[in-house]
């Protein structure tokens, strides 16, 4: 079975609603990163969570990770075109540095 | 600073031929990596270098992928020979020591008819 999984696996939302992508590991993280994909690019850095109950913004993207390590979420508010893409959890199980497990991703469509 | 730069961006060859892709990570990024991302699935981890020293290439499929950093810079991954089941982006990543983010190329993408 994956070790990380991903939920929803597409989504379509009107712009302006809110969204949350979920990523749940079937192991405790050390680590968990939230990348950005558009089509024929490459991965786009968005966020890194360590610490159990920690949570981080940036401008309207909110991604949070559990007390007990296992469970992380992404959060969109007020969504818009600009935020479509493939969204990725990497997860760090304390591998050689910087070894990340990924899930299979979420795809986010925004409709104008 | 200049990003993780990947050549070729496409290449398309048919089965049993042999590729090559090129990668050049951010200066002074001491770790490099070779992720295969096949269609509708997450990246997946093939060979991690530390300067030219290969950290782990438990997943590389050696018998046909081979990859090399020989002066700890940039970075070559051949396939030889190409199966159906290679077709996917394969993308590049570099971190710099002591750091946790990776930086991503924007992939070479192989389809193998």
């Amino acid at each position: 079975s994956q070790e990380l999984e991903q939920s929803p696996q597409s989504l379509i939302v009107q712009e302006g609603k809110n969204l949350t992508i979920n990523c749940t590991s079937s192991k405790t993280l050390y680590g968990l990163y939230w990348y950005k994909q558009k089509y024929g690019e490459g991965l786009i850095f968005l966020m890194m969570l360590q610490k159990g109950g920690e949570e981080k913004s940036h401008e309207k993207i909110t991604a949070k990770l559990d007390e007990k390590k296992q469970q992380s979420s992404l959060h969109i508010t007020a969504s818009q075109p600009s935020h479509a893409g493939i969204y990725l959890c990497g997860a760090d199980y304390g591998g050689s540095q910087g070894n990340l497990i990924f899930g299979k991703g979420t795809k986010l469509s925004v409709k104008p | 600073e200049a990003g993780v730069a990947q050549s070729p961006r496409y290449k398309i060859i048919e089965k049993r031929q042999s590729v090559a892709f090129w990668c050049n990570p951010i200066s002074g990024h001491a770790t490099l990596y070779w992720y295969q991302q096949i269609l509708g699935q997450g990246p997946k981890l093939l060979i991690q270098f530390q300067n030219n020293g290969v950290v782990d290439d438990s997943q590389l499929p050696k018998d046909r992928f081979s990859a090399e950093r020989l002066k700890g810079v940039d970075s070559t991954l051949k396939i030889q020979p190409a199966k159906l089941e290679d077709s996917a982006v394969y993308l590049c990543a570099s971190r710099v020591s002591g750091a946790n983010v990776l930086t991503f190329g924007a992939g070479s993408r192989l389809t193998v008819l």
